[in-house]
């Protein structure tokens, strides 16, 4: 089954304290991009990758890394989390000029 | 970058009535695309709209991408309690490795 695949569903964690949301595809898409999504604000594109090693920073960067070492995962890190990146986070998958398939989503909550 | 604005950002309608969400662009657009995102699910793609003035049709959703391609918008005809959810208009850049997303539209529909 095509599929975007996300993890966790839900996290709850500290203030400066790492993480890394992993995200993986099997559709052997070129693309892949993460974003947040909070009510009122639509979703908004944090990083995005062409290709692998190809990375460029969506509208809201900050605070965010990403790496694209393989063609099928594109794991979001947070290095120091702040309360304000409490949000839902999606990745994404497509092909050049196709549609985006979406993962299922993890809830975040920086405390 | 480019940005879509969307309305309303919600609309409520009694089953059986028409509903309608626009969106608009101070730039000239090379697509639209349309997303819908059930309560507490992911946006999934609804359709692509890349011709000036193209009007394209699924069962009782209308999509139609302006003569200028600056604006877009979406009807469904004669609701139904499965159209619940938020419908999203999207532009991408890149060939659309970057997609901007307009705010969403809220649709309520009461049975």
């Amino acid at each position: 089954e095509a599929q975007v695949t996300q993890n966790p569903r839900y996290l709850i964690t500290v203030t400066g304290k790492k993480l890394t949301v992993t995200c993986s595809q099997n559709m052997n898409h070129e693309y892949m991009s993460w974003y947040r999504q909070d009510p009122g604000l639509g979703l908004r594109q944090i990083y995005y990758s062409m290709n692998v090693e190809v990375t460029d920073k969506g509208d809201v960067p900050e605070g965010y890394k990403v790496s694209r070492k393989e063609k099928r995962n594109f794991p979001l890190i947070l290095e120091s989390p702040s309360p304000n990146q409490t949000s839902l986070y999606f990745c994404a998958s497509s092909r050049q000029g196709g549609e985006a398939f979406f993962g299922q989503g993890t809830r975040l909550t920086v405390v | 970058g480019q940005q879509v604005m969307q309305i309303p950002q919600y609309q409520h309608v009694q089953e059986g009535e028409d509903f309608t969400t626009y969106c608009n662009s101070s730039t000239t657009l090379s697509n639209i695309q349309w997303y819908k995102q059930r309560p507490g699910g992911h946006p999934v793609f609804l359709i692509q709209l890349v011709k000036s003035g193209e009007v394209k049709k699924q069962k009782r959703l209308t999509f139609q991408f302006g003569e200028a391609k600056k604006n877009s918008s979406l009807h469904i005809t004669a609701t139904q309690t499965t159209d619940v959810g938020t419908y999203f208009c999207v532009t991408g850049g890149t060939s659309y490795g970057k997609l901007t997303f307009g705010q969403g539209t809220i649709l309520t529909v009461h049975p």
